[in-house]
């Protein structure tokens, strides 16, 4: 399978613990993105690498979220001091062009 | 402020009958469009685009329609079968970004 894939794809964590998710690409795909989704929501934009180069994060995006693309492979998204609010969908998706391809998600439940 | 609107929240259908899913945008800037489909449990599956240039796009089963003057967008489903039956997401890109804005979705259920 050459899919995107996503680790772990359930996650459930106490308020104010720090969670960390990763993600991996389709290998021959360049840019890679993170999504957070909600119930009735599409996906909402997180941020956003060319290679390992974050290029993009969204304006919405607290300052205890942060993204890793070491080496321009896979990524880490970190959550710190989670709150009841961060509990959604987490996708990850990279695209050699305008076509994404996403993974399964990671779903977080803060309690 | 929603740029991408789904204004359907979901569509009924029956088997064999054609699905038409409508989308609608506000930002003059965007140029690509895309829809895609998603299964519950599943990460969004990319399904079709269209570049602003063009005014229909067509693959097997699914036609997407645009209409910039109008700011709108249509997906075409003919005939529609139950593995039909998913959420359509609407997405658009803004000229020079590689980054899309979502719609809500339509809940789509073709019904045997």
């Amino acid at each position: 399978d050459t899919g995107v894939s996503q680790d772990p794809r359930h996650k459930i964590t106490k308020r104010g613990q720090n969670v960390t998710f990763r993600c991996d690409p389709i290998s021959e795909h360049n840019r890679l993105y993170w999504y957070r989704q909600t119930l009735g929501q599409g996906p909402e934009f997180l941020t956003y690498f060319q290679n390992e180069a974050q290029l993009e994060k969204s304006r919405l995006l607290s300052d205890r979220f942060s993204a890793e693309r070491p080496k321009g492979s896979f990524s880490t998204l970190e959550i710190q001091r989670t709150e009841q609010g961060d509990s959604a969908m987490y996708l990850c998706a990279s695209s050699p062009g305008y076509e994404q391809y996403f993974g399964p998600g990671t779903r977080l439940t803060v309690t | 402020d929603q740029q991408v609107k789904q204004n359907s929240p979901s569509l009924s259908v029956q088997e064999g009958r054609i699905s038409i899913l409508n989308c609608d945008y506000t930002n003059s800037m965007f140029d690509y469009f895309l829809w895609y489909k998603k299964y519950p449990a599943e990460g969004p599956t990319f399904l079709i685009s269209i570049s602003s240039i063009k005014d229909k796009n067509e693959d097997g089963r699914f036609t997407v329609f645009l209409n910039k003057s109008a700011k709108h967008l249509s997906l075409h489903i003919v005939p529609s079968q139950p593995g039909d039956s998913a959420v359509y997401f609407c997405a658009a890109s803004a000229i020079g970004s590689y980054i899309p804005t979502f719609g809500r979705g339509t809940s789509l259920i073709v019904h045997p």
